[in-house]
């Protein structure tokens, strides 16, 4: 049973639009979701991450838009660029030190010039 | 910035060999997960430390034993190897009481 349930697979973007990557959850246990951004052979860098007492956050570029009710939560990549093309991986974690992340399966993401 | 330092970077074994993963945290930094990452797929965690005791503990095959020392590096043991233990194996440590982890570079370990 997949924990956290990411959409779409594959997204293919033009430069300077809007990528955004969907993701749901089912454990209400669940308070801290961090969004991770991997290049091929790479370590999964932290890009951004919020908690359930927020709806929104914004880094720059990146924003991260949270529904609470419906456990979902939504990356949006503004004006996107060909170095942003990489794989997204959303998670989970009940947001207590040394407890697990659950990933979800993540999006390949591709921005053509 | 100081980031998490695994080694080996590399690593090739035969069926039924053993191998060692090391793991130096960021400085500061007292917490230490392991996870395993298939071509492909998500990482799935195996286990974590805090303060030297076992905090979380995940899909992680008997034959595979941890433990975190008292400088706070860590080190995954793997014994039996089989070839579906050909993957990525990412460390990861968080500071004090904080839930941001922040993954190290991997070691790409390839059972033949």
């Amino acid at each position: 049973q997949q924990q956290v349930k990411q959409s779409p697979q594959s997204l293919i973007v033009q430069k300077g639009g809007i990528s955004i990557i969907n993701c749901a959850y089912e454990n209400t246990a669940f308070d801290y979701f961090p969004w991770y951004q991997q290049f091929p052979g790479k370590g999964p860098a932290l890009l951004i991450a919020i908690r359930p007492d927020v709806s929104e956050k914004k880094e720059g570029r990146f924003t991260i838009s949270f529904n609470k009710s419906a456990k979902q939560f939504s990356l949006h990549i503004m004006d996107s660029q060909p170095g942003d093309s990489a794989t997204y991986f959303c998670a989970a974690s009940r947001g207590q030190a040394g407890t697990a992340l659950i990933f979800g399966k993540g999006t390949t993401l591709s921005v053509s010039s | 910035a100081a980031g998490v330092i695994q080694s080996p970077r590399h690593l090739i074994k035969e069926k039924r060999e053993t191998a060692t993963l090391k793991c130096y945290p960021i400085p500061r930094h007292d917490t230490v997960y392991w996870y395993q990452q298939g071509p492909g797929q998500d990482p799935q965690f195996l286990i974590s430390f805090y303060e030297k005791m076992q905090s979380d503990k995940g899909s992680i095959p008997d034959r595979f034993s941890a433990q975190q020392f008292s400088d706070y590096h860590s080190e995954l043991n793997m014994s039996s190897l089989e070839l579906g233990d050909s993957a990525l194996y990412f460390c990861a440590s968080s500071p004090v009481a904080v839930d941001e982890q922040f993954f190290g570079p991997g070691t790409r370990l390839t059972v033949l």
